[in-house]
Order: structure tokens, then C-alpha cells, then sequence
């Protein structure tokens, strides 16, 4: 079946610096990819939609110069979440859709667990 | 605006009952319901999802129930088993490739 991965599945890092988060397709093309950000004991908040070779669509509320987002191929997304902070610190989940199909439903990654010290 | 409202936050049940999961929806665009099983420190996997053409669907211990007119579906879990322990959500969109939108969750805690 689809499988997305996502790498590192963990990271810390100090206040002030940048992370990058890696979400890529296996075994499928995926047009579009969304970035969703979930904190402790809560539900799944969509960030923003990444579409390949344009620029992603943001959520109301989420910061776009804060969490860049890159779609430069069909099988890879990249979330980067620049002079972090505390606040930051999360679990940032990728999923996609084969080719963006009406009738595929969305595959998640297993997560990114981003720590901010 | 909460689009997707889950009920309960959590539930305890008995090695073989019953796993009840309630949602309700807002928005009469969205026409494909996914539930999502989550554990900790994975991402979501899909369970089971219905387009609400159907009022019912099952796969195997799973069924989803759906009233259009009430706006409300929900997730059966039959003969629950210790490892159904997990957090469950539904969630909804205006395709099945399309972003979701989710619910709260709800905490299930399968005693043996």
C-alpha cells in the first residue's frame, strides 16, 4: 500500500535555530501534500497544503515566513521550521494522497517529534 | 469553529465489548468521512472510511454508521480487543485525497 515517510522521526534543538522536516512518498507520486501539527493529547491541525511546484497554501493563524514549506518534486515536501522556540515544539505529521485521486485517501507519515530547548 | 465534533474524549470497555464513537459535522460539503486510528508517537492510519451515498459500512470489527440528515456518524468497534487500545479520529473532507479536517479523538482503553 502507499507508504509516506518522514525523517528525522525525532529532533531537538536549541532555541533560534531551524529544523528541517523531510516527508516523502514511497511508492506513489503525490501532487499534493498537507502538513498537519499536533500538540499533546490534541487533535490533528492542518498548517498548510504543499503543491508541487507552487507555493503552499496556509491555514489561517499559521506563519508562512515561520514554516517554510518546499515542494520541489512529486515525491518530496519539506517543512522548515525557522528560529524556533519553545512554542514550536510539536508533532508535525505529513500525509499525502496518490496522484491527488478523488477516490485515494490521504496516507499519514509516522511523525516528526520536534523538541525546542 | 470546531467543523467536526467527537464524542467521547475517552472510553473504557470490557476484552470483547463494544467500542462506541460518535461524530457530528457542520459543514454539508464535506462528502468523505475517514476514521483514524492513532498510537502513541505514530502517525494516524486509516480504518475505515464512507462516502454518504451508504449508511453503513463494515470491515471486519469495524463499522461506520452515517445519518446524512442529522449530520452525524459513528465508529463501531465489536469484540474489542486489548490492542484496539489507541486514540480514534474521525475526520472529514470534500474528497477523499482532500485535506481533512478531524475531530478531538477519543482515547479508547481496551481492559482485558
Amino acid at each position: 500500500g502507499a507508504v509516506v515517510s518522514q525523517h528525522p522521526s525525532r529532533v531537538i534543538c536549541k532555541s533560534g535555530t531551524s529544523v528541517k522536516i523531510e516527508c516523502r512518498s514511497l511508492d506513489f507520486q503525490a501532487t499534493t501534500m498537507f502538513w498537519y501539527r499536533q500538540f499533546p493529547k490534541q487533535s490533528l491541525m492542518l498548517m498548510a497544503t504543499s503543491n508541487e511546484g507552487s507555493k503552499a497554501t496556509y491555514e489561517q493563524g499559521v506563519e508562512k515566513d515561520k514554516f517554510l514549506i518546499n515542494h520541489a518534486s512529486l515525491t518530496l515536501s519539506t517543512l522548515t521550521v525557522t528560529s524556533a522556540h519553545p512554542e514550536d515544539s510539536s508533532f508535525y505529521i505529513c500525509s499525502a494522497a496518490v496522484g491527488g485521486s478523488y477516490n485515494s485517501p490521504l496516507h499519514f507519515g509516522n511523525g516528526t517529534r520536534l523538541t525546542v530547548t | 469553529q470546531q467543523q467536526v465534533k467527537q464524542s467521547p474524549q475517552s472510553l473504557i470497555v470490557q476484552k470483547g465489548g463494544i467500542s462506541i464513537i460518535n461524530c457530528a459535522y457542520e459543514n454539508t460539503a464535506f462528502d468523505y468521512f475517514p476514521w483514524y486510528q492513532q498510537f502513541p508517537g505514530k502517525g494516524p492510519a486509516l480504518l475505515i472510511a464512507i462516502r454518504p451515498d451508504v449508511s453503513e459500512k463494515k470491515e471486519g470489527r469495524f463499522t461506520i454508521s452515517f445519518n446524512k440528515s442529522a449530520k452525524q456518524f459513528s465508529l463501531h468497534i465489536m469484540d474489542s480487543q486489548p490492542g484496539d487500545s489507541a486514540t480514534y479520529f474521525c475526520a472529514a473532507s470534500k474528497a477523499a485525497g482532500n485535506k481533512l479536517t478531524f475531530g478531538g479523538g477519543t482515547r479508547v482503553l481496551v481492559k482485558p
